[in-house]
């Protein structure tokens, strides 16, 4: 079973500044990984799957990066609605796998 | 506009029974790969199950194997979990959630605002 383990648990930034979240595979998982931002009270939302391709209605502000088992959620330049938990995701195809990772919070500082 | 609205959840007796349910529209259900997807209060998120969305291929976490029964009624845009001999630990938000793409990507492009379950006496 692959493990995603996510860094930091939490980042205290402030709102204009940058984010840079860590999600590592416990094996290789090619660029089978997604990131989910879940706001309290609410359904996560996808923001990013395949490691770097943005779901439809994402800002660009968001972008995603690595493969093998070291990936990298950024965002470029806080805004309010984007203090936040976020999560990453590895899938397989056969069997299907579906395994999340701890999660890390974004608060404000 | 993609909408999923899950129903059935609550306060329930360990040992016994539930059904969710999940009712889609917006898009042509039949067409996508539908999952279950749990949340324990104040944990992260766990992958149920996922139901193809032809040949009744449908296929579970290993630690839902056993007690957990997904199905699907394309002729009622509906999805259904039934799960059985209910456990403290059951006790999460579950969300219904589409499969990204029809090929089923698994990876999960919406949700609903997810049905709580309290497993308790």
């Amino acid at each position: 079973e692959i493990v995603l383990t996510q860094s930091p648990a939490t980042l205290s930034l402030s709102p204009g500044e940058g984010a840079t979240l860590s999600c590592r595979a416990s094996q290789n998982v090619g660029s089978y990984l997604a990131w989910y931002q879940q706001k309290p009270g609410q359904a996560p939302r996808l923001l990013i799957y395949d490691a770097a391709r943005r779901a439809n209605g994402i800002p660009d502000r968001f972008s995603g990066s690595g493969s093998g088992t070291d990936f990298t959620l950024a965002i470029s330049s806080l805004e309010p609605e984007d203090f936040a938990i976020y999560y990453c995701q590895h899938r397989t195809n056969w069997p299907p796998e579906l395994t999340f990772g701890g999660g890390t919070k974004v608060e404000i500082k | 506009q993609v909408r999923l609205v899950e129903s059935g959840g609550g306060v329930v007796p360990p040992g016994t029974s539930l059904r969710l349910s999940c009712t889609a529209s917006g898009f042509d259900f039949s067409k996508y790969g539908m999952h279950w997807v749990r949340q324990a209060p104040g944990k992260g998120l766990e992958w149920v199950a996922v139901y193809w969305y032809a040949a009744s291929v449908h296929y579970y976490a290993d630690a839902m194997k056993g007690r957990f029964v997904i199905s699907r009624d394309n002729s009622n845009n509906a999805l259904y979990l039934e799960i059985n001999s209910l456990r403290a630990e059951d006790t999460a938000v579950y969300y219904c959630a589409r499969d990204l793409s029809s090929n089923t990507y698994y990876y999960f492009d919406y949700w609903g605002q997810g049905t709580m379950v309290t497993v308790s006496s």
